[in-house]
């Protein structure tokens, strides 16, 4: 159950854009997206509800695509505070677990 | 302000012993998680619980112990039996995972030595 995330590394550009991308084999409820920096803990950027959903936060924005059970990250003009690990987390439709699952993550360096 | 406290920030064991790593949260949130973190490996769950005296083993909960006696504290052991213990340990806490997401506390880093 365990998400596929790639690709497993980014380098940038400041000003530059990335996209990463988060599958299921299972069918999705949800999909959530955090930011680790080196060191610390992960923090929340958005969750996705509904097939098709788009959110942004600044520059930053999400898809989920329900029917292929995937969902995309996408960094415009990164910046250098961009810089981090990018983890999905899936939440399977119709478990009563309540509980994520999470994908390796993707680690994205942005350069001056 | 509300959050997760967890403490220690680091930790160091030795072979045999059990250690436990303490988790508290005034979000009064009611779900929390044990999530272990180890270098290209992401996040991997180790318990969690919906409500307090009722928890749930993860994906790798052999080797490690937890308690719910108090909504506010979810405190994590790792026992003599876990084999590898040196990792980055993540305690979360939800409202509602279905709609809302995870707040992670700070982290605590254990070495055994």
């Amino acid at each position: 159950q365990q998400p596929v995330q790639s690709p497993q590394a980014v380098i940038l550009r400041e000003g530059e854009d990335a996209v990463i991308n988060c599958s299921s084999s299972k069918a999705l409820y949800s999909v959530h997206w955090y930011r680790q920096k080196h060191g610390e803990a992960p923090v929340f950027l958005m969750i996705l509800l509904k097939g098709g959903e788009q959110k942004g936060h600044e520059k930053i924005s999400a898809s989920f695509n329900e029917k292929k059970q995937q969902s995309s990250l996408y960094l415009t003009a990164s910046q250098l505070s961009y810089s981090g690990t990018y983890f999905c987390g899936t939440l399977d439709r119709g478990s009563t677990l309540g509980r994520l699952y999470f994908g390796r993550g993707t680690q994205l360096t942005v350069w001056p | 302000d509300g959050g997760i406290t967890q403490s220690p920030k680091y930790l160091f064991r030795k072979e045999g012993q059990n250690v436990t790593l303490s988790c508290e949260q005034n979000l009064n949130h009611d779900a929390m998680y044990w999530y272990r973190q180890d270098p290209g490996q992401g996040l991997r769950l180790i318990y969690y619980s919906q409500i307090v005296n009722d928890f749930q083993k993860g994906d790798i909960a052999e080797g490690y112990s937890v308690s719910r006696e108090k909504k506010e504290s979810f405190p994590l052991t790792v026992t003599s039996a876990q084999k590898n213990p040196t990792a980055f340990y993540l305690c979360a806490s939800s409202i509602d995972i279905g709609w809302y997401g995870y707040t992670f506390g700070s982290g605590t880093r254990l070495t055994v030595v």
